[in-house]
């Protein structure tokens, strides 16, 4: 079964860090895109990171250019984000989504989420 | 950041033809692919619509896509109750150098 669970949400202080992780399984992580995605309170989906199949190219939302460095390690099935310099309005539910083959073709596969809230 | 615009709202009866539209521009969906998710609170989003019109495996006949130039729309018939839920179209920007979401539709079964 093709799977993305995220794990590392929590509370954190504006101004502060966190790193989510996200581990695949059933399928070849190395050969596909991924994201995250996330959801804040009452609002729509908004993608804020991709990053190639090998790691080589990644993409931000304006919106966390320069906060957020999104990265992967192909050995290991993992999928990370570190958000730095957090502020209220990165709370939200963070998804890990695998795309369907390269960034443009979209998302086919979503995890369960991760809350993060910021505030102090 | 959304770039694509959907209606906030549609509804109708169980049983009725209810469609959504997600209008973007040249650098969006007039260059690229389209997908449909759909969202219920609290769960992950699905992937109910890819490349414009395709279905994935597991997803009823009554969803259906479409796109013309610069905009695309979904079709939900025979509308259940289970089909309650927000909808949102999304596609690849290259002025943006990102995937954007549309502002979302949300669907009441009446």
């Amino acid at each position: 079964e093709v799977q993305v669970v995220e794990s590392g949400g929590g509370l954190v202080q504006p101004g502060g860090s966190l790193r989510l992780s996200c581990a695949a399984s059933g399928f070849t992580f190395s050969s596909h895109d991924m994201s995250w995605v996330r959801q804040a309170p009452g609002k729509g989906l908004e993608w804020v990171s991709g990053i190639s199949h090998n790691g080589g190219r990644t993409y931000n939302a304006d919106s966390v250019k320069g906060r957020f460095t999104i990265s992967r390690d192909n050995s290991k099935n993992t999928l990370d984000l570190q958000m730095n310099s957090v502020r209220a309005e990165d709370t939200a539910v963070y998804y890990c989504a695998k795309m369907v083959s390269r960034s443009r073709d979209g998302v086919d596969v979503w995890g369960q989420g991760t809350t993060v809230t910021v505030s102090s | 950041q959304s770039v694509q615009t959907q209606p906030p709202s549609a509804s109708g009866t169980p049983g009725q033809r209810v469609t959504m539209s997600c209008s973007g521009g040249s650098s969006n969906i007039g260059s690229n692919t389209v997908n449909w998710y759909q969202h219920l609170p609290g769960t992950a989003p699905k992937l109910l619509i890819y490349s414009n019109n395709q279905r994935p495996s597991g997803v009823p006949d009554r969803f259906s896509g479409s796109k013309s130039g610069t905009s695309a729309s979904l079709a939900i018939s025979g509308l259940q109750s289970e089909d309650e839920a927000d909808y949102y179209c999304a596609v690849w920007d290259d002025s943006l150098n990102g995937y954007v979401f549309g502002t979302g539709t949300k669907v009441a079964v009446l």
